[in-house]
């Protein structure tokens, strides 16, 4: 069973990047990681998936080396409106019988004007 | 919004009480998964079901069941309810196993 740590906060400025790292050292072969957002009183919000190297998207860069035991959120040129809650989840999604869907705590990036 | 709903919003019962959350997933979605988030756990995973068969448990207490319908809904059913179990409780929906899950807005559960 995978288990996830992440820094508790992060502070950032507008116009910055953000690089949130998830340790997870006891990854299984068959986990991928994803990483979601969450906003006060609301569900997470899916962000970016990755299994290995790098993965990009519109809003966000996925880092993930060789090892895989850690994997880095990107935010390029955060706004206020991207602070929030910032999850990482370790785990096989397909399903396999005993598998548990891991989240890390949790990290909460304030960005400020 | 995800398109994903859960029913109710918020819920508030007393000690020993038995409570049933209901999740709609995304129209075409398959896979439902259920989750716990509390100040002191975090979001804990619960369990996880695909077309109407459990696939993955995950920390669920045997005072809580869950099923998933013909119809695809799914129902978190939660006994003998004790103050330690508010929380709120997330369900998220996947076309298949593997997909991008995504997260209906929650039911806020308060055990008095």
């Amino acid at each position: 069973l995978a288990k996830t740590t992440q820094p508790i906060s992060m502070d950032s400025y507008e116009g910055q990047e953000v690089n949130i790292t998830c340790s997870h050292n006891n990854i299984a072969t068959n986990d991928y990681i994803t990483w979601y957002q969450q906003f006060p009183s609301q569900g997470p919000r899916f962000i970016i998936q990755g299994y290995k190297t790098k993965v990009t998207n519109e809003v966000a860069s996925l880092f993930i080396p060789a090892d895989r035991k850690s994997s880095t959120l990107s935010l390029p040129r955060v706004s206020l409106s991207d602070t929030a809650v910032y999850y990482c989840l370790v785990g096989d999604m397909s399903g396999a019988a005993g598998n548990k869907l891991t989240f890390g705590g949790g990290t909460r990036v304030l960005v400020k004007p | 919004d995800s398109g994903v709903t859960q029913t109710p919003k918020h819920l508030i019962t007393a000690t020993g009480q038995r409570v049933t959350l209901r999740c709609s997933p995304r129209s075409g979605d398959l896979s439902v998964y259920w989750y716990q988030q509390s100040l002191d756990q975090g979001l804990q995973f619960l369990i996880q079901y695909y077309n109407g068969e459990e696939r993955a448990k995950g920390n669920i207490l045997e005072r809580f069941s869950a099923q998933q319908f013909p119809d695809l809904h799914s129902e978190l059913n939660l006994s003998s309810l004790e103050l330690g179990d508010s929380a709120l409780y997330f369900c998220a929906s996947s076309v298949e196993l593997s997909d991008t899950q995504y997260f209906g807005p929650g039911t806020r559960l308060t055990v008095l």
